[in-house]
């Protein structure tokens, strides 16, 4: 059974644009909610976490929108360059738990 | 800043081999853990350890072991190696998992090959 759910699995998205990459999970008790970035042939690399008491955290052009009664969060990049071509995992912790679960992933390709 | 290391970062095994992938880090993390990546299935988590001497499996633990006899190392082995163990291997650690503002750092990864 799928702790998180990501979507799409893959994204093709005009430079300039905006990409949308979501996640939905089940356990209420998870407070702990990052982003993930894998170029290919490298290890993933942490871009952008959210914590449940907020609803929005902005770092540049990436922002996380989180809607907890909805149980999703979702991870937007405006103004999307080539260079943001890479695969996004989204994840779920819980506070005290020692494992931190992925999502699917999604393979984003900017067009230039 | 050497950061996480793993090795090697290919390898060809035939089935029924057995090997060892080695992973070091050298930032004094509690925390470390190795996954596996396959096409359209995500990082799975094979097995973690929160300190030396302590190990537990993770969703994907059949036909792997681990050990942690020192903070520094956390090594992943392929008892009886089977084509389903073709994969990418990434080894992990941090200081904490799923605490707020924590980071999970990932080595490179060491892609696996088994014929």
């Amino acid at each position: 059974q799928q702790q998180v759910k990501q979507s799409p699995q893959s994204l093709i998205v005009q430079k300039g644009g905006i990409s949308i990459i979501n996640c939905a999970y089940e356990n209420t008790a998870f407070d702990y909610f990052p982003w993930y970035q894998q170029f290919p042939g490298k290890g993933p690399a942490l871009l952008i976490a959210i914590r449940p008491d907020v609803s929005e955290k902005k770092e540049g052009r990436f922002t996380i929108s989180f809607n907890k009664s909805a149980k999703q969060f979702s991870l937007h990049i405006m103004d999307s360059q080539p260079g943001d071509s890479a695969t996004y995992f989204c994840a779920v912790g819980e506070g005290g738990d020692d494992k931190i679960i992925f999502g699917k992933g999604t393979r984003l390709h900017i067009l230039p | 800043n050497a950061g996480v290391t793993q090795t090697p970062k290919f390898q060809v095994l035939k089935t029924g081999q057995s090997m060892t992938l080695q992973c070091a880090q050298d930032m004094n993390h509690e925390y470390m853990s190795w996954y596996r990546q396959d096409p359209g299935m995500g990082l799975r988590l094979i097995h973690y350890s929160v300190g030396a001497g302590i190990t537990d499996q993770g969703e994907v633990p059949n036909g792997y072991n681990v050990s942690r006899s020192t903070t520094e190392d956390f090594p992943l082995r392929l008892l009886s190696a089977a084509p389903s163990q073709t994969s990418v291997y990434f080894c992990a650690s941090s200081y904490a998992l799923a605490t707020p503002g924590n980071t999970i750092y990932f080595g490179e990864g060491s892609w696996l090959t088994v014929v």
